[in-house]
């Protein structure tokens, strides 16, 4: 069935490091692919997306590229700050339901 | 800007009281979405709607119902809190069944 994985965390880089975050998925069709952001104690925001093969959503010096071969939508950043510490969500829209599959998340701890 | 708004941030009942989360969205959006969102587990859908009066059960309903009398407001009613209800409570809009979800900042809810 339908489904996301994420690379399990925490994750824990320093300063400046870059950042990588696997997200594969199982899904019929090709469905449009997001990233979600979680701060503390918020809700969940929009980070980027991509809705067809090859592209590349980008946002906040955040990308992830749409890989059709590979069923996957890798989070990359090339220098990660404090502030981007935060849990992130891979999820991908089920057909034509409106509905979101979402990962488990991976929260991302970035130290000074 | 899509403003997606809950009732309350923070909120306290007791076992057996019947719970309202209200949740309203500014843009006219025809999908709204009740999670919850619990450690180890991720999010989970509990109800959407498509529409107004229209509601359709997610992965976990049980214990839940919920209410959409008009277009930009989507109520989750806990008939009789239990403490294994105690989550964080997320809301979501979306435009149509294509695009992505706007999230609201979540209740969190405590039932003692």
């Amino acid at each position: 069935g339908n489904s996301v994985t994420q690379m399990e965390g925490p994750v824990t880089l320093s300063e400046e490091a870059f950042l990588t975050i696997n997200c594969t998925y199982t899904a019929t069709g090709y469905p449009s692919l997001f990233w979600y952001v979680q701060y503390p104690g918020e809700g969940l925001q929009l980070l980027l997306k991509a809705t067809k093969a090859d592209d590349k959503g980008s946002n906040k010096g955040f990308e992830a590229t749409y890989r059709k071969e590979t069923t996957s939508f890798h989070l990359e950043k090339g220098s990660v700050q404090v502030s981007d510490s935060a849990v992130y969500f891979c999820a991908f829209g089920s057909g034509n339901t409106g509905k979101l599959i979402f990962g488990q998340g991976t929260t991302l701890q970035v130290k000074p | 800007d899509v403003k997606v708004t809950q009732s309350s941030r923070y909120l306290v009942k007791r076992t057996g009281e019947k719970v309202f989360l209200e949740c309203v969205q500014d843009m006219d959006h025809e999908n709204m979405f009740w999670y919850r969102q619990d450690p180890g587990l991720g999010l989970r859908l509990i109800y959407f709607s498509y529409d107004v009066k229209m509601k359709e059960k997610g992965d976990i309903p049980e214990g839940y119902s919920v209410s959409r009398e008009k277009k930009e407001r989507f109520s989750l009613i806990l008939e009789s809190a239990s403490t294994n209800q105690t989550s964080m409570y997320l809301c979501a809009s979306s435009l149509d069944r294509v695009h992505e979800q706007f999230f609201g900042p979540g209740t969190r809810l405590t039932v003692l």
